[in-house]
């Protein structure tokens, strides 16, 4: 079965600064991996998407994260905050085929202080 | 091209009741996935059609079911609700198989009292 872990269910930044948020993954395969942000009330948003080309993924908002396959680590970053960016944050998982079946982390709240 | 859009936005119930929430995917989209939000569980999968068929399925009692339509519009049904039903639940279409990434409906927030 896969899983996703989602270290730290809030992080705080100071706008300007590096956003980091962590996402590790288990798997017997690769799988295809995911990020989505929500905002409140809202629903989720992708924000990119990994599916076994490069491991270098760009996203929207300046977002991107690397898969790192040694460490079944899937990491979102962006390099400077903006109060915007203040929301939740899942990373997802899907199977490599078959069907349409995300599991998702707990996600990650992220804040944006002046 | 128009989102997906989900219907209605928010719901009041009363435990015992029946709710039903539907579901119109993007044009062209013929997967539907539903999933459950809650505070305490996070995003739970609960299943998926395609071409009118469910496909997969996850971990959740009998009261909950779902259908699609030829159109590929889904309903999902939640019959003798518990409070414990109480949350967001989000619709998803995709174009087929995984590989093709899932855009979520803005929910229904459903409540029950």
């Amino acid at each position: 079965a896969q899983s996703v872990t989602q270290l730290g269910s809030h992080v705080s930044v100071s706008e300007g600064a590096l956003v980091l948020l962590r996402c590790n993954y288990s798997s017997s395969v690769p799988p295809y991996l995911f990020w989505y942000v929500q905002y409140p009330n809202q629903g989720l948003q992708l924000l990119l998407k990994y599916t076994s080309a490069a491991t270098l993924v760009k996203g929207i908002n300046g977002f991107e994260a690397e898969f790192k396959k040694s460490e079944t680590s899937f990491h979102l970053t962006k390099p400077s905050a903006h109060m915007s960016d203040a929301a939740e944050y899942f990373c997802a998982v899907s199977p490599n085929s078959g069907y349409s079946t995300l599991t998702f982390g707990k996600g990650t709240m992220l804040l944006v202080s002046p | 091209k128009a989102g997906v859009t989900q219907t209605p936005r928010y719901l009041i119930k009363t435990r015992g009741q029946q709710v039903t929430l539907s579901c119109s995917p993007i044009s062209g989209h013929r997967s539907v996935s539903w999933y459950q939000q809650t505070p305490g569980q996070g995003l739970q999968f609960l299943f998926e059609y395609f071409s009118e068929t469910q496909r997969n399925k996850g971990n959740f009692p009998g009261r909950f079911s779902g259908r699609q339509f030829s159109n590929s519009r889904s309903e999902m049904n939640v019959s003798t609700l518990e409070l414990g039903d109480s949350a967001l639940y989000l619709c998803a279409s995709s174009q087929d198989r995984a590989t093709y990434e899932q855009y979520f409906g803005p929910g229904t927030r459903l409540t029950v009292t």
